[in-house]
């Protein structure tokens, strides 16, 4: 089973400026990995998936990076709208399962 | 343009079996997307419980596979989820999702609102 951790628990930003998101996977996953922002109370919301590719609709300012097993999610110029919990999640393909990271609350700073 | 909501009782004693249903509009539970369900307990992360493909195999969740079933009902649109012999660690929020294999790495792109359900006597 393949693990996958997740940092900062907590990352204090500031509106403007850049936060890097971080996520290690214990094996190999090559480049099926995806993020997700969930604001209180509401289901998550696809950010990033093929650990690179924006979804539909995702401002520019989110950029996920890496492959194999260290993964990274850029937003650079946080807005205000942007605070919330991010979660990674890797895919395994066989037999297929789905493992999501501990998350990283990004607060204002 | 998709739609999940779950639907199911928000208390359930422990012991007993927690059945949830995921109704899906714009969508067919029989074209070619894993259907799935995620849980989160109070105040914690998401857990990745169970995912079906139509008239493929079901694949669960290691530490939960003994005690859930997902199916997915074509006649209704329906995906449904049963957890038995529940216990209060079973408490939390339950969304239903749906994955569109045409994107890299399979992710969860649709998302139901979540069913919080309480596991208490």
């Amino acid at each position: 089973e393949i693990v996958v951790t997740q940092s900062p628990a907590t990352l204090s930003v500031s509106p403007g400026e850049r936060a890097t998101l971080s996520c290690r996977a214990s094996q190999s996953v090559s480049n099926n990995f995806a993020w997700y922002q969930q604001k209180p109370g509401q289901a998550p919301r696809l950010l990033i998936y093929g650990a690179s590719t924006r979804a539909t609709g995702i401002p520019a300012r989110f950029s996920g990076s890496g492959s194999e097993t260290e993964f990274t999610l850029t937003i650079s110029g946080l807005q205000s709208e942007d605070f919330a919990v991010y979660y990674c999640q890797q895919y395994d393909n066989w037999p297929p399962s789905w493992t999501f990271g501990q998350g990283t609350k990004v607060e204002a700073k | 343009q998709v739609q999940l909501q779950e639907s199911g009782p928000g208390l359930v004693k422990p012991s007993e079996t927690l059945s949830l249903t995921c109704t899906v509009s714009g969508s067919s539970v029989n074209r070619a997307y894993y259907w799935g369900w995620i849980r989160q307990a109070p105040g914690k992360g998401l857990e990745w419980i169970a995912s079906r493909y139509p008239s493929g195999t079901a694949y669960y969740n290691p530490s939960l596979r003994s005690r859930v079933t997902i199916s997915l009902d074509t006649s209704n649109n329906h995906v449904s989820l049963e957890v038995n012999s529940v216990t209060a660690a079973d408490t939390a929020v339950y969304f239903c999702a749906r994955v569109d294999v045409r994107l890299a790495g399979f992710p969860f792109e649709n998302w139901g609102q979540g069913n919080l359900v309480i596991v208490s006597s």
